[in-house]
């Protein structure tokens, strides 16, 4: 049992590249989600998902793309980097309320 | 939406003794209040979590309480450890979304040997 399992760990791109940060889960949970980590500001919630075929809006979306075809996939996709997404980046699943995380992905947007 | 204010937002303290850390939340609807540890360069793991029918809870030497009236629930580490070190954030849900965690910003403890 993996858990909530992200890739890739790290990341540089460049402004204006595209790219998809994978996350997966083994759990059968129906609940997933992506946060963004930055300094001082805690956890802000991307998007989310309560389960296959349906996502939502977070706090902060603009500039995020996500899908969930399957239960166990949920990748965030970044349209065309800027500066500003620089950020650790947490999947979490859910089950009854209770957050499990990934390791999280550092990206560096140049 | 709802807004989840933390203080402090450091702490330092010498081994052995308390720490609480404090965290105010605005949606009166709000059931569920969960504490996440985040070590250096670690994922946030759920370390405990009250829900709105219990004033306290406690496991071992944490414990969180919760005044539904004043809307601010607590922290308390109690014999604090150097391996008590970490960052802690306090989250609350918003008004029918039990999951879309809202998270304070986060109180970085130092507990001194």
């Amino acid at each position: 049992n993996a858990g909530v399992t992200q890739t890739p760990k790290f990341q540089v791109l460049k402004t204006g590249q595209s790219m998809t940060l994978q996350c997966a889960q083994d759990m059968n949970h129906e609940y997933m989600s992506w946060y963004r980590q930055d300094p001082g500001m805690g956890l802000r919630l991307i998007h989310y998902s309560v389960g296959a075929g349906i996502t939502d809006q977070g706090e902060v979306p603009n500039g995020y793309n996500v899908s969930r075809s399957t239960t166990e996939d949920f990748p965030l996709r970044l349209l065309s980097a800027a500066p500003s997404q620089t950020s650790v980046y947490f999947c979490a699943s859910s089950n009854n309320e209770k957050l499990f995380f990934g390791s999280g992905t550092q990206l560096s947007v140049l | 939406g709802e807004n989840v204010e933390q203080h402090p937002s450091t702490l330092s303290v010498q081994e052995g003794d308390s720490a609480v850390i404090k965290c105010t939340y605005s949606d009166s609807a709000s059931n569920y209040f969960p504490w996440y540890k985040q070590e250096l360069g670690k994922r946030p793991q759920l370390i405990i979590d009250i829900r709105s029918n219990v004033g306290e809870k406690k496991d071992q030497r944490i414990a969180v309480t919760l005044n539904k009236t004043a809307k601010h629930f607590s922290l308390h580490i109690t014999e604090t450890q150097p391996e008590d070190s970490a960052v802690y954030f306090c989250a609350a849900p918003p008004r029918g979304g039990s999951e879309k965690l809202v998270f304070g910003k986060g109180t970085k403890l130092t507990v001194n040997p």
